[in-house]
């Protein structure tokens, strides 16, 4: 399985609501990214939080990081139609496909369904 | 700032065909990388490149090479495609390799 899984899968709420997304991964980390994917669009990196961190805000997003649990969580506060969104946990992990050095790994992702 | 392009949007390829994807950034990053998403899958890392002139292996290089000659420019190219390969490629930029990374808007390639 991969480095960074985020659970649910899905998940739909309605507008107005908090939307919380989970990602757990194996090894350790530096740091642990989160990003957003809009339907046919590139990902857009939303927050990064380093290993000695354990929560961080930008605007309605609040990530948390607990490295004892392996473990990070995205809060979307007061949630939008327009957050309706594919979000990725990215991690960064040895890889010996790349000599080694550390490289980002994405999870398979969490969609996002804000009803109007 | 024009940021991450890639150049085309969409291709349809037979097997056994060979095309050339064009990815642009102005940013000024050191590190250039291509990926694959497949449906419900995130994305996987095809190849990289730290900087000018240099390219290195990612999970999942078969198929397919690399080529930095420019800074700004990164190409992935497939010299016989396979069905295997159909998927939406991205391209990304980044100051480092665990850094931030900006990505491309993608390009849906489809062999048949």
């Amino acid at each position: 399985s991969q480095q960074g899984e985020e659970d649910p899968q899905a998940l739909s709420i309605q507008e107005g609501e908090n939307a919380t997304m989970n990602c757990s991964y194996k090894t350790s980390i530096n740091n642990l990214q989160w990003y957003r994917q809009n339907s046919g669009r590139g990902l857009v990196h939303l927050i990064l939080i380093r290993s000695n961190e354990r929560e961080k805000h930008s605007g309605r997003l609040r990530v948390t990081l607990d490295t004892s649990k392996k473990s990070s969580s995205l809060l979307i506060t007061a949630s939008r139609a327009a957050d309706t969104a594919s979000y990725f946990c990215a991690t960064d992990v040895h890889s010996f496909s790349s000599g080694s050095a550390r490289q980002l790994t994405f999870g398979s992702g969490t969609q996002l369904t804000v009803l109007p | 700032n024009a940021g991450v392009t890639q150049t085309p949007k969409f291709r349809v390829l037979k097997t056994g065909q060979s095309m050339t994807l064009l990815c642009a950034q102005d940013m000024n990053h050191e590190y250039m990388y291509w990926y694959r998403q497949d449906p419900g899958m995130g994305l996987r890392l095809i190849h990289y490149s730290v900087g000018e002139g240099t390219t290195a292996k990612g999970e999942v290089p078969d198929g397919y090479n690399v080529s930095r000659l420019k800074k700004q420019n990164f190409l992935l190219g497939l010299e016989s495609a396979a069905p295997s390969q159909t998927s939406v490629y991205f391209c990304a930029s980044s100051y480092g390799m665990t850094y931030e990374q900006f990505f491309g808007p993608g390009t849906r390639l489809t062999v048949l």
